[in-house]
């Protein structure tokens, strides 16, 4: 099975620091995605990457950078974090063919 | 690009009950559809997928028709439990791989 791993379940951050979320995939999968999810919102992509050093912009991209240093690790990065980036981070993973794979999330609060 | 309308919840129900969840799409072609189903605290998970029109994906009880014709992949079940308390997404892929999702549709189901 595959397992895509995010660094942690609850994070709690202040308004203007940096936040880093780490996703790790274990499948040699090119593909990965980092999805921001609010009620009513359903799933927005934020950034993907379809190989090591590319990325690419979802839907939301603005006040998100990524980096995808290494094929199995894909890190979503926060630049200056505000209160409207409150939300549950989902990343997910994906090979030759769909489904996509996801991770458990990350609630993040930023106060 | 392709998108996704899937019916707005909360949807409440009693154990037992019969459980539909209404999902139509707009998309160039035929692409494959897929319902994701997320446990209260979890990521997503795949619940099942079809990948040509006519087909029918099934899992745990659960099944959805591929119907062209009416662009819709319409969630159901003949029996709910308590079980199935979870959020349910629609969704299929964009045109770079990644996913677009529903809104999202809330299931509680009542002892």
């Amino acid at each position: 099975d595959v397992k895509v791993t995010q660094s942690s379940r609850y994070l709690v951050k202040r308004t203007g620091e940096k936040v880093f979320l780490e996703c790790v995939q274990d499948m040699d999968h090119e593909n990965m995605f980092w999805y921001r999810q609010d009620p009513g919102l359903g799933l927005r992509l934020i950034y993907f990457s379809y190989d090591v050093k590319m990325k690419e912009k979802g839907d939301i991209p603005e006040g998100y950078s990524v980096s995808r240093e290494k094929k199995e690790r894909f890190s979503l990065i926060l630049e200056s974090a505000s209160t409207n980036q409150t939300s549950m981070y989902l990343c997910a993973s994906l090979g030759d063919y769909q489904p996509q794979h996801f991770g458990d999330g990350t609630r993040l609060s930023i106060l | 690009g392709n998108s996704v309308t899937q019916m707005e919840g909360p949807v409440t129900l009693s154990e037992e009950a019969f459980l539909t969840i209404n999902c139509t799409y707009t998309a160039t072609g035929y692409p494959s559809l897929f319902w994701y189903v997320q446990y209260p605290g979890e990521g997503l998970q795949l619940l099942l997928k079809a990948t040509k029109a006519d087909d029918k994906g099934s899992n745990k009880g659960f099944e959805a028709t591929y119907r062209k014709e009416t662009t819709s992949f319409h969630l159901e079940k003949g029996s709910v439990q308590v079980s199935d308390s979870a959020v349910y997404f629609c969704a299929l892929p964009g045109s770079a791989r990644q996913l677009t999702f529903g809104s999202g549709t809330q299931l509680t189901v009542l002892p």
